[in-house]
């Protein structure tokens, strides 16, 4: 069974802060995304990355980054958050083949006051 | 880029009646769309999926049809229990692009009374 690892469920930030995402999946994946999770808005697409050290901007990139040094690991980062990047963000990975599904992990819910 | 629309965003139904879930898309190079169950507080899951040579899949009580000529696709639960009460997404997405993105419905929280 695929296993993707977020490092945390709740993160509580301040304003400015540089946050840290962590994400780990143990299936050998090709591709993983960042999504971020709003009411009403579905799941919308921050950045991906098709493999190692590789990273394309998803619909809605502003004021965040990612890394990807290792092929079980993607980070997203928050170089300085904003009260509107409140929100439940979830990983997500697959493997480059004809339809295959993203898998997803548990979520991260933070909080920037 | 494409553009998923799912309706409707809330679906109250009584224990053993049926639910429909129905989404459209916009990019007709899209071809694969799954959909995904979301249990409160826990990551979504897929429960089923449909290729563009597909019209129709089925799963126990779960069916997906799909409409590529109108671009919609729906999801059907026949005698919903109250372990269906969820939220439901369904996504479209394409091998024939650059690089394989799952585009999203907004979710329709699905309530099955007892």
């Amino acid at each position: 069974d695929v296993k993707v690892t977020q490092s945390s469920r709740y993160l509580v930030k301040r304003t400015g802060e540089k946050v840290f995402l962590e994400c780990v999946q143990d299936m050998d994946h090709e591709n993983m995304f960042w999504y971020r999770q709003d009411p009403g808005l579905g799941l919308r697409l921050i950045y991906f990355s098709y493999d190692v050290k590789m990273k394309e901007k998803g619909d809605i990139p502003e004021g965040y980054s990612v890394s990807r040094e290792k092929k079980e690991r993607f980070s997203l980062i928050l170089e300085s958050a904003s009260t509107n990047q409140t929100s439940m963000y979830l990983c997500a990975s697959r493997r480059e083949r004809y339809n295959s599904p993203l898998h997803f992990g548990n979520g991260t819910r933070l909080t920037v006051t | 880029g494409e553009n998923v629309e799912q309706h409707p965003s809330t679906l109250s139904v009584q224990e053993g009646d049926s639910a429909v879930i129905k989404c459209t898309y916009s990019d007709s190079a899209s071809n694969y769309f799954p959909w995904y169950k979301q249990e409160l507080g826990k990551r979504p899951q897929l429960i089923i999926d449909i290729r563009s040579n597909v019209g129709e899949k089925k799963d126990q009580r779960i069916a997906v049809t799909l409409n590529k000529t109108a671009k919609h696709f729906s999801l059907h639960i026949t005698e919903t229990q109250p372990e269906d009460s969820a939220v439901y997404f369904c996504a479209a997405s394409s091998d024939r692009m650059t690089f394989n993105k799952f585009y999203f419905g907004s979710g329709t929280k699905l309530n099955v009374k007892p």
